[in-house]
């Protein structure tokens, strides 16, 4: 099974600050066809987890540009270039190379 | 739009049965791979099993600890797809999401299990 790693655990940001998370799988996410299976979700308290970034550095429809990511084979990275309040929830990265697995997640609030 | 929809859940005691449907809505369930994925209270995301598209067989795979207790399978002619859950434990209490495991999510439906 795929094991992935996400850090920090939480994150308490400065509104229009940046923000980083890290998420790290066990084995590559490369796939046959030459895309990288990693995604980047953000679940708000009370929703379900909305997608952000599709393989690996791909917004979204409607995503605002302050979402980036980044990263390649086993080492991947979402960016918030200016932390606003609709950001605060816990963000998760997730594999689906083989079936799916969940990063544990990121919460992030404000300080 | 695109909706999908869980229900079925609810209280039940260990040991007992349950039974969740996903019903999609502008969305072609058999086209899909469909993913069950669960939320203890708390806690993160986990990945329960999944469906594949009938194009692609609709084969079946599950986690470990689900493996031998859950089983999905798909009505096509109504668009929906189910999570039969036997011999239910108190750590299986939890929100049931269905998706397809990129943008379409339901809402979740809360299973709680418990004497």
């Amino acid at each position: 099974d795929i094991v992935m790693t996400q850090t920090p655990l939480s994150l308490s940001v400065t509104p229009g600050q940046p923000a980083s998370i890290s998420c790290k799988s066990s084995q590559s996410l490369l796939n046959s066809d030459g895309k990288t299976s990693l995604y980047w979700f953000l679940q708000k308290p009370g929703q379900p987890p909305q997608l952000l970034i599709y393989e690996v550095s791909n917004r979204f429809s409607g995503v605002p540009d302050r979402f980036s990511g980044s990263g390649s084979g086993t080492d991947f990275t979402l960016k918030i270039s200016r932390v606003e309040a609709e950001d605060v929830g816990v963000y998760y990265c997730m594999q689906n190379l083989q079936l799916l697995t969940f990063g544990g997640g990121t919460k992030v609030d404000f300080k | 739009e695109v909706q999908l929809v869980e229900s079925g859940g609810g209280l039940v005691k260990p040991g007992e049965s349950l039974r969740l449907s996903c019903a999609g809505a502008g969305f072609i369930l058999s086209d899909a791979w469909m993913n069950w994925v669960r939320q203890a209270p708390g806690k993160g995301l986990e990945w329960v099993g999944r469906v594949t598209s009938r194009s692609a067989g609709g084969t079946t795979d599950y986690a470990g600890p689900m493996a031998g207790r859950f089983t999905i399978s798909r009505d096509d002619s109504k668009n929906t797809v189910y999570l039969q859950m036997n011999s239910l434990k108190t750590e299986d209490t939890a929100v049931y999401y269905c998706t397809s495991g990129r943008s379409q999510w339901g809402q979740g439906t809360l299973v709680t299990v418990s004497s």
